[in-house]
């Protein structure tokens, strides 16, 4: 079974500071890293996404760390706000043409004034 | 521009009774897919199709069908409730090689 692990379970984080989540895989034929955010009531949105050519990407104050030979992935939000506090998924999928994605189990983010 | 629309978002059922969730896109969209959110479980995947006439099974099908007559909606049948089918589902499109998925907002679902 394809799987991808992620860690942790849940965060909390001072308005201002680093949230860090951390995801690995097995399947070395996933070649799309996509984070999603989701708030309570609501479907899971893409915040950002990477693939393995590349070993970081940014938007804004989200970034997404990738390393291909460790199989490891990782989210970044700088000045964290209370307005990020939410879900998270990690995600993995392989291959064009190839539209299925296996979702890591979350991580409920707490940003606290 | 509607997105990803499911009905009904919230449903109680007694045990043994049946049930169709609907999802609807209007992004002309090959890809939809079926998702269970459970607490710690993160998302499973139920069911998908990549087009009309064309479905296959995810993670955890069991208890649930789904057919594709349309580009636009993927409904989802649960043909005899258990209480192990309580959850939070959701429905969920692509167009395909960039694999960004688009949810819809969930359905609720209660089974007694």
């Amino acid at each position: 079974q394809q799987q991808v692990k992620q860690s942790p379970q849940s965060l909390i984080v001072q308005k201002g500071g680093i949230s860090i989540i951390n995801c690995a895989y097995e399947n070395t034929a996933f070649d799309y890293f996509p984070w999603y955010q989701q708030f309570p009531g609501k479907g899971p949105a893409l915040l950002i996404a990477i693939r393995p050519d590349v070993s970081e990407k940014k938007e804004g104050r989200f970034t997404i760390s990738f390393n291909k030979s460790a199989k490891q992935f990782s989210l970044h939000i700088m000045d964290s706000q209370p307005g990020d506090s939410a879900t998270y998924f990690c995600a993995a999928g392989s291959g064009a043409g190839s539209y299925q994605l296996t979702f890591g189990k979350g991580t409920k983010l707490s940003v606290i004034p | 521009n509607a997105g990803v629309t499911q009905t009904p978002k919230f449903q109680v059922l007694k045990t043994g009774q049946s049930m169709t969730l609907q999802c609807a896109q209007d992004m002309n969209h090959e890809y939809m897919s079926w998702y269970r959110q459970d607490p710690g479980m993160g998302l499973r995947l139920i069911h998908y199709s990549v087009g009309a006439g064309i479905t296959d099974q995810g993670e955890v099908p069991n208890g649930y069908n789904v057919s594709r007559s349309t580009t636009e909606d993927f409904p989802l049948r649960l043909l005899s409730a258990a209480p192990s089918q309580t959850s939070v589902y959701f429905c969920a499109s692509s167009a395909g090689v960039r694999n960004i998925q688009y949810f819809g907002a969930g359905t609720r679902l209660s089974v007694l």
